[in-house]
């Protein structure tokens, strides 16, 4: 059973660097065609999706968050993480990192979640 | 347009059935995926694909889509089913992931 565990500080002050990182467990973050993703969600709204990395390094990001967001893995401690810069009271949110999977036949689906770690951004 | 829809609200009473809708261009190329989320958890996934779920999760949720809405029943709804919902897709012209704005599901 994979399990995801995302870990990092929970306050951020304004204009500073958000950085988390996702433990992978269960199975190794190199094997299958996977791709380690982050997602959050500011208090009582929905799911936005942040970017994904796959295991060759290459990477996705939303484009209202692509100047600012880095994600990264390292496959030695089954780890990826995620750097958000210049960070404002609206980048409060809990963060999630899951496993996302999809192929040409039109699957698509985050099937694991972390329980998710609440980042607050305030001075 | 990479969006997806949703209705903010549905509510259903006891042991009927409740149709949660998705609506966007993305789902034309690939299914919609969905996640039931309850309050202070993570989401989970319910429905994925043409009509699949995942291990554990009851044969009284599916899932269908037909040009550009996906659909999620939930056939005999429970009080434990009451929970937000999300849809998810991949627009691939861009290649990235979309989520809907959510469906507060209220079990009457």
């Amino acid at each position: 059973q994979v399990q995801l565990q995302e870990s990092g500080p929970g306050l951020v002050k304004p204009s500073q660097t958000l950085s988390l990182t996702c433990t992978v467990s269960g199975g190794s973050i190199s094997s299958g065609s996977y791709y380690w993703s982050w997602i959050r969600q500011p208090a009582g709204k929905g799911l936005e999706w942040i970017g994904r990395i796959y295991t060759n390094g290459s990477t996705n990001y939303n484009p209202s968050l692509k100047s600012r967001v880095t994600i990264s893995v390292d496959t030695s401690k089954n780890q990826f993480s995620l750097k958000l810069t210049s960070v404002t009271a609206a980048d409060t949110a809990m963060y999630y990192c899951a496993r996302y999977n999809y192929d040409s036949s039109g699957y698509q689906l985050f099937d694991y979640w972390g329980q998710g770690t609440l980042v607050t951004v305030s001075s | 347009s990479s969006e997806l829809t949703q209705d903010t609200a549905v509510s259903v009473a006891l042991g009927l059935t409740v149709r949660i809708t998705c609506q966007g261009d993305s789902l034309r190329g690939y299914y919609a995926s969905w996640y039931q989320q309850k309050p202070g958890q993570a989401p989970v996934l319910v429905i994925y694909g043409k009509d699949n779920r995942p291990s554990g999760i009851p044969d009284r949720f599916s899932g269908s889509s037909s040009g550009n809405t996906a659909s999620l029943t939930i056939t005999g709804a429970q009080a434990v089913d009451e929970a937000d919902y999300y849809c998810n897709s991949r627009d691939s012209i861009n290649n990235h992931v979309v989520f809907g704005g959510g469906t507060k599901l209220t079990v009457l």
